[in-house]
This record gives C-alpha cells, sequence and structure tokens, in this order.
C-alpha cells in the first residue's frame, strides 16, 4: 500500500522552512527520500535504514520513527533549486514504493 | 558513478505497434532492475521487479503479457511494450540497484506517446 505523504503542497518564500511527513500502514525496513523537477528522473536524496535515524546534508535532513512507521523530511533555510516534488519510498521489504507526493515551491 | 542510461527518451507510435525501452547501468552491475510508470501530476507506479537471469515479478494489475520485461545481464533490463494503445501513453522510467545495496538509481524516463 502507498504511503501517505502530507503535505500535498507547499509554497514557500526563500529562506522559510518546510517540513515533509511520510506515514506508512505497514512496517518500515528502510526510507529513502527523493526530489523529481518536472519531466526529470527521481534525484536520490537520502536513505534512512534503521528506526531513531537521523540524516542530513547540507540543509536538508530526515528522521525516521520505525515503531510509528513515519518518517519526516526537514528543510531549512529554502533555496529556489529546492523546488519540485519530493517522494518517499518504503521498502516492504526489497522493492520500493513510492509516497504520495509532496509539491514544493520556493519564489524568490 | 552509479549512473544509469535509459534510452529512447521520448517515443512516438502508432497504436498496435510494439515499443521497446532500454535501461542500462554504467558503472555498477544490478542484479535488480526496476520499471515505474508515472502518469502526470502522479506518484511513480511500480510495475514490475526484474531479476537477472530470471522472470521478472509484476505489480497486481500490471499485464505481463503486454508490458515484457527481459533482465538478460548484470547491466541491462529491456521493457517491450506490446500492442501499445493510447492509454498506454506515460512516463516511463527504470532504476537501478547496485547488487548487495540499497540504493535506487533512476534512468532519465522514456516519455511514450500513442497515437
Amino acid at each position: 500500500q502507498q504511503p501517505v505523504q502530507s503535505p500535498q503542497a507547499v509554497i514557500l518564500r526563500e529562506g522559510e522552512d518546510a517540513v515533509i511527513n511520510c506515514s506508512s500502514s505497514k512496517a518500515l525496513y528502510s526510507v529513502h527520500w527523493y526530489r523529481q523537477k518536472h519531466g526529470e528522473a527521481p534525484v536520490f536524496l537520502m536513505i534512512l535504514l534503521k528506526g531513531g535515524e537521523q540524516k542530513g546534508h547540507d540543509k536538508i535532513s530526515a528522521s525516521f520513527n520505525e515503531k510509528k512507521q513515519q518518517s519526516s523530511l526537514y528543510l531549512t533555510a529554502s533555496q529556489l533549486s529546492y523546488s519540485g516534488t519530493y517522494f518517499c519510498g518504503t521498502t516492504p521489504p526489497d522493492k520500493l514504493i513510492f509516497g504520495t507526493g509532496t509539491r514544493l515551491q520556493v519564489f524568490p | 558513478g552509479a549512473v544509469v542510461s535509459q534510452h529512447p527518451s521520448r517515443v512516438i507510435c502508432k497504436s498496435g505497434t510494439s515499443v521497446k525501452i532500454e535501461c542500462r547501468s554504467l558503472d555498477f552491475q544490478a542484479t535488480t532492475m526496476f520499471w515505474y510508470r508515472q502518469f502526470p501530476k502522479q506518484s511513480l507506479m511500480l510495475m514490475a521487479t526484474s531479476n537477472e537471469g530470471s522472470k521478472a515479478t509484476y505489480e497486481q494489475g500490471v499485464e505481463k503479457d503486454k508490458f515484457l520485461i527481459n533482465h538478460a545481464s548484470l547491466t541491462l533490463s529491456t521493457l517491450t511494450v506490446t500492442s501499445a494503445h493510447p492509454e498506454d501513453s506515460s512516463f516511463y522510467i527504470c532504476s537501478a540497484r547496485e547488487t548487495g545495496g540499497n540504493i535506487q538509481y533512476f534512468g532519465a524516463g522514456t516519455r511514450l506517446s500513442v497515437l
């Protein structure tokens, strides 16, 4: 079953922060986060393999709550280049099922 | 590293014809490759999992006789859309997972338009 993401869409001004949530009804073995720009392939952002794990690079980080079957992606001090659709991907296991997606638009 | 090449990037065909899409991992070996389909403004939906040297595993609702998948080597998987119809028009994306790895790397996608 497809993970549900919230919110469906976010509009930000440059420099603002955002949080994207991913929730699954099934047990998660890992959580992947991708960003896709219109008409392009998804680009890998990060993977969280263990419950309680947190990761980040630049100003994008994520957390994984295995017990709650949830993950969150945190974008701080957003830049114009952050615009796109963000997908979480969950492995139930051994194949990647994408979430419903969150469209993020950053304006100057 | 971790480059996946998908070809062609765009194809337009007549209804009833077949179309083959290639997916290659250029700098790593991939025992497992995946095929997704994406309709406008929607998420990527997994169609099938392709394992080198064995039959593909199709997701529920995906017609295996219509979407033929072959994974003949550790670096190449192909998807053939047979007897394509306008409703098959979509964005098809492949991904490859390095043998023993966790991350899936995606090709650039193929936009199929069936007239």
